[in-house]
């Protein structure tokens, strides 16, 4: 089944160490997105790709970064971790850009910073 | 910019009765609306979108949902809850010319034998 997929499912970093999500699409989509979301809070989108290009969220601190070196994968990196950024990390694909696009997200990686 | 209100953080129903869940949005002009669900560990799933047409709308998993421009409201139902339903329900609005999804912050269904 074609699908979005992020490993791990569970990752556990120290404070500080740089920590890297990773997400692969099996839906060749154009679009690839990464949310943050914290305990009962609404999914907060970090960042997208469309195709090879990168779009920032302004509010998005600089301690995260992302790659796209293909059109399958997808990366999340966390350069230096702090406490606030334990959370739930969601990728998702669309085909386009636009609003209207559906989202397919995958079952996200939940991050613990001890 | 858009943004979506779910007053409800937490329903508990018992099986087989129904379940509304509310959205409120505030954008200018006609949006895209869309509840997704979230169950324990799992990614989102789009029950069902609201683009235009007819404003009730029907999803998977029985689920509909009816646009109100009145109301600025996209309020969710199902007739009869199944214990599979007990999940995390997000409401989300777009706009035509975005490429951003404004999410709610969610509603956790609980369901009671």
């Amino acid at each position: 089944d074609a699908m979005v997929i992020q490993n791990p499912r569970y990752q556990v970093t120290q404070f500080g160490k740089p920590v890297t999500l990773s997400c692969s699409q099996t839906l060749n989509h154009n679009v690839m997105y990464w949310y943050q979301q914290k305990s009962s809070q609404a999914p907060k989108l970090l960042f997208h790709y469309y195709d090879k290009d990168f779009n920032n969220e302004a509010d998005t601190p600089d301690n995260f970064q992302s790659r796209r070196p293909n059109t399958s994968f997808c990366f999340l990196d966390i350069r230096s971790p702090g406490l606030g950024d334990a959370a739930m990390y969601l990728c998702a694909t669309s085909r386009d850009v636009t609003s209207g696009s559906r989202r397919f997200f995958g079952p996200g990686t939940r991050l613990t910073v001890l | 910019a858009q943004s979506v209100t779910q007053p409800d953080i937490h329903i508990t129903v018992s099986e087989g009765a129904s379940l509304e869940l509310r959205c409120n949005y505030s954008y200018g002009a006609t949006p895209y609306l869309f509840w997704y669900v979230q169950s324990p560990g799992q990614g989102l799933q789009l029950l069902l979108k609201y683009f235009s047409g007819d404003t009730l709308v029907q999803g998977i998993k029985g689920f509909e949902a009816e646009f109100k421009r009145s109301q600025s409201s996209f309020n969710l139902r199902k007739p009869s809850v199944h214990w599979s339903d007990a999940a995390e329900y997000f409401c989300a609005v777009g706009a035509h010319d975005d490429y951003k999804l404004s999410f709610g912050a969610g509603t956790t269904v609980t369901v009671r034998a």
